[in-house]
């Protein structure tokens, strides 16, 4: 039972590059959150989807992030332009449904550094 | 501002011993509290809950104390084997919704055998 996929685990991009983080979510798994860790912090929420839809996007800096979720397909975080303060470990994880947060399974996050 | 602190970044003790890990909260309105438990290069995983109409939880090795009028909660470990040497969050809600949580620093925890 495969758990909730994340690739890249390691991405390094240099400043104005763009950057994709691709989730699977766990199978049957309709509900998608993404988390950014800076170091020395702890996970802060970024935006939660369904299946097409962007249902809180509260925690999602205003430019450059956007955040997809396709009928088929993973979910997707792009970031446009990266700077150096996008350096961090972004977890996604899935919850079968819009439930209790002891329901969301968390990835093993992407790493990304930009130069 | 931190709404949800973990003073310690990081804590060592013996095998066998208690391990005690504390979180401070300043939003009173805060009802809902877990702690995850993360390895290195994996993903947090879950670990126990708390709700403010409880003081105590208890799964296994595992035991939640909140103490609202303090706004402190704390993770008791006993005893502590190797294998929980790990990062521990706190989160806190002031709901039981999925996206709503505001998760602590995080403390290491090192057992050491």
């Amino acid at each position: 039972n495969a758990g909730v996929m994340q690739n890249p685990r390691h991405l390094v991009r240099r400043r104005g590059q763009e950057a994709r983080l691709r989730c699977s979510p766990m199978k049957g798994h309709s509900h998608v959150y993404w988390y950014r860790q800076l170091p020395e912090e702890g996970l802060k929420f970024m935006v939660y989807l369904q299946k097409e839809n962007i249902i809180d996007e509260s925690g999602m800096p205003k430019e450059r992030f956007s955040a997809e979720f396709p009928k088929e397909g993973p979910s997707i975080l792009r970031i446009q332009q990266v700077v150096r303060g996008d350096s961090a470990a972004y977890f996604c994880a899935s919850s079968l449904t819009m439930a209790h947060q002891e329901t969301q399974y968390f990835g093993p996050g992407t790493r990304l550094l930009v130069l | 501002d931190q709404q949800v602190k973990q003073n310690s970044p990081s804590l060592s003790v013996q095998e066998g011993r208690i391990s005690i890990l504390n979180c401070d909260y300043t939003n009173s309105m805060f009802d809902y509290f877990l702690w995850y438990k993360k390895y290195p290069a994996e993903g947090p995983t879950f670990l126990i809950s708390i709700s403010s109409i409880k003081d105590k939880n208890e799964d296994g090795r595992f035991t939640v104390f909140l103490n609202k009028s303090a706004k402190h909660l704390s993770l008791h470990i006993v005893p502590s084997q190797p294998g929980d040497s790990a990062v521990y969050f706190c989160a806190a809600s002031e709901d039981n919704y999925g996206q709503n949580f505001v998760f602590g620093p995080g403390t290491r925890l090192s057992v050491l055998p």
